[in-house]
């Protein structure tokens, strides 16, 4: 099946720096990479996608890459603040389903202030 | 948020007890998932169901079995509960290609 690597494990950053998170992942055929940041007690929720016909995307402090040939993507948050601190994980479709997704380890970010 | 109910939200119960979490949905979505939640393990799917009466299962299915008589509920049974069954349960809902919207999670203690 599916593995999906992430890295780091833990994340701590000063308010305002930048935060990037790693993901790597085995299936070629995988074309939609979403990332959910989970709160502490809180769901897993949805911060930003992308498929595979885009190598990046940005959605205000937040972007996504993307390199296929490599099979990596990674999450890039700016200029981060307290309110970013929470697990962050990656995931990918596996088995080249559209809906059935493998998710990373997770990230614990901490952004200090 | 979209409409995705998870019961019980919290439940403790003892070895080799059955044990049935409830996920009900009102968004009409074909596609529902059982993860469970550990440290250290990130979001493991237990099974899936992609229509009603259509389920398979994931990479951590041993011990559990699910059921989807309605397309608004997918149960999830612990047949015998042990205590590595111990964990957050989270549901899931999607179309094809699109977002996954998950539940607010049950937390189940197994003692």
């Amino acid at each position: 099946g599916e593995n999906v690597e992430q890295h780091p494990s833990t994340l701590s950053v000063q308010e305002g720096d930048s935060a990037v998170i790693k993901c790597t992942y085995s299936d070629s055929a995988s074309n939609y990479f979403p990332w959910y940041k989970q709160e502490l007690g809180k769901r897993p929720q949805l911060i930003i996608d992308i498929r595979s016909n885009v190598g990046e995307k940005k959605d205000q402090r937040i972007a996504v890459t993307l390199n296929k040939t490599a099979k990596h993507f990674s999450l890039h948050i700016t200029e981060t603040q307290p309110e970013d601190s929470a697990v962050y994980f990656c995931a990918c479709n596996s088995g080249g389903s559209n809906y059935k997704l493998t998710f990373g380890k997770g990230t614990l970010l901490t952004v200090n202030p | 948020d979209a409409g995705i109910t998870q019961s019980p939200r919290h439940k403790v119960t003892e070895t080799g007890t059955p044990v049935t979490l409830r996920c009900h949905q009102t968004e009409n979505h074909r596609y529902m998932y059982w993860y469970r939640q550990d440290p250290g393990h990130g979001l493991r799917l237990i099974h899936y169901s992609y229509g009603v009466k259509d389920t398979d299962k994931g990479e951590v299915s041993d011990g559990y079995s699910v059921s989807r008589s309605k397309t608004e509920d997918f149960l999830l049974t612990l047949e015998s509960a042990t205590s590595s069954q111990t964990s957050v349960y989270f549901c899931a809902i999607s179309e094809q290609g699109a977002e996954a919207f998950f539940g607010q999670g049950t937390r189940l203690t197994v003692v």
